[in-house]
C-alpha cells in the first residue's frame, strides 16, 4: 500500500512559485518526510525533509501541515531546469526503507 | 566522496545470460538499497541492507534476482537467466541509518536484454 498520495502532474509558468502537495494521512509521531527529484535521465536527487516544523533550504521550502497527514513542497521561483517528476517519501523507525510511489511530474513553460 | 558508484552504466546482453550490476556505496553508510525503474511500473525498490545484511527482498520479482553485500564497500545484483521483460534502469542509493538523512542515488544501469 503506498504510504504516500501526490497529484500524477502540475504545470508552472517559469519564474513562478509552485507548489506541489502531497497526502500522508497514516503518519506516524516518528516518520520523516522526505522529497527527492528525478530529473530526465538522472538519479533520483534529495530536495528536503522535515519532521514536524516547516523547513528551508537553498533547494525549497517545505510546509508541514500541523496534524501531519499532508505537506507541500515549495519552489519558490520555478525555473527551466526544475522540470522533473518530485517524489514525496516517508522514513519510519520500523522499516525505514524508502519506497517511492508514482511522484508528480512537473512541468514548466517558459 | 566521489558519490554513489554504478557500472556498468550501460549493459546489452542476450536472453538466458547471466547479468551482474556493482554498486560501491559511499564510505560511512549504512544502508543500501537496490531501485528498477520501468516506464510502466516506476521506482520499485527491490532490496536494501543494513550494515551489510539483507533486511527486505520482498521486491526482488523472482528466483532469478539475487543480490549481495560482501562488504561495506561494494553490492552486486545478479540477474540469471536474464530475459527481456527485465531490461530496466537499475539505481543503487545509500543512506546513514537516521531517519533525518538523505539517501544518495548513483547514476544507474541501463540493461537491455534481447
Amino acid at each position: 500500500d503506498a504510504k504516500t498520495t501526490q497529484p500524477n502532474s502540475m504545470e508552472s509558468n517559469e519564474e513562478e512559485p509552485v507548489h506541489l502537495p502531497c497526502n500522508h494521512s497514516t503518519i506516524s509521531g516518528t516518520d520523516y518526510i522526505h522529497w527527492y527529484r528525478q530529473l530526465p535521465s538522472q538519479g533520483p536527487e534529495y530536495v528536503i525533509h522535515g519532521l514536524t516544523s516547516n523547513v528551508n533550504n537553498r533547494m525549497a521550502s517545505l510546509a508541514i501541515a500541523e496534524d501531519r497527514k499532508s505537506s507541500t513542497l515549495i519552489l519558490h521561483r520555478a525555473t527551466l531546469r526544475d522540470a522533473a517528476v518530485y517524489y514525496c517519501i516517508l522514513r519510519d523507525n520500523n522499516n525505514n526503507d524508502m519506497r517511492f510511489g508514482a511522484g508528480t511530474r512537473l512541468t514548466v513553460k517558459p | 566522496d566521489a558519490g554513489v558508484i554504478q557500472s556498468p552504466r550501460h549493459e546489452v546482453t542476450e536472453m538466458g545470460q547471466e547479468v551482474t550490476l556493482r554498486c560501491k556505496p559511499i564510505s560511512g553508510h549504512d544502508y543500501l538499497f537496490w531501485y528498477r525503474q520501468t516506464m510502466m511500473r516506476g521506482l520499485e525498490l527491490l532490496i536494501y541492507f543494513n550494515n551489510n545484511v539483507p533486511i527486505d527482498d520482498s521486491g526482488m520479482p523472482e528466483d532469478r534476482f539475487s543480490a549481495k553485500m560482501p562488504n561495506a564497500s561494494f553490492s552486486t545484483l545478479k540477474i540469471q537467466p536474464s530475459e527481456p521483460r527485465d531490461s530496466a534502469v537499475y539505481f543503487c542509493a545509500s543512506s546513514f541509518a537516521a531517519l533525518n538523512t538523505e539517501a544518495f542515488f548513483g547514476q544507474g544501469t541501463r540493461l537491455t536484454v534481447v
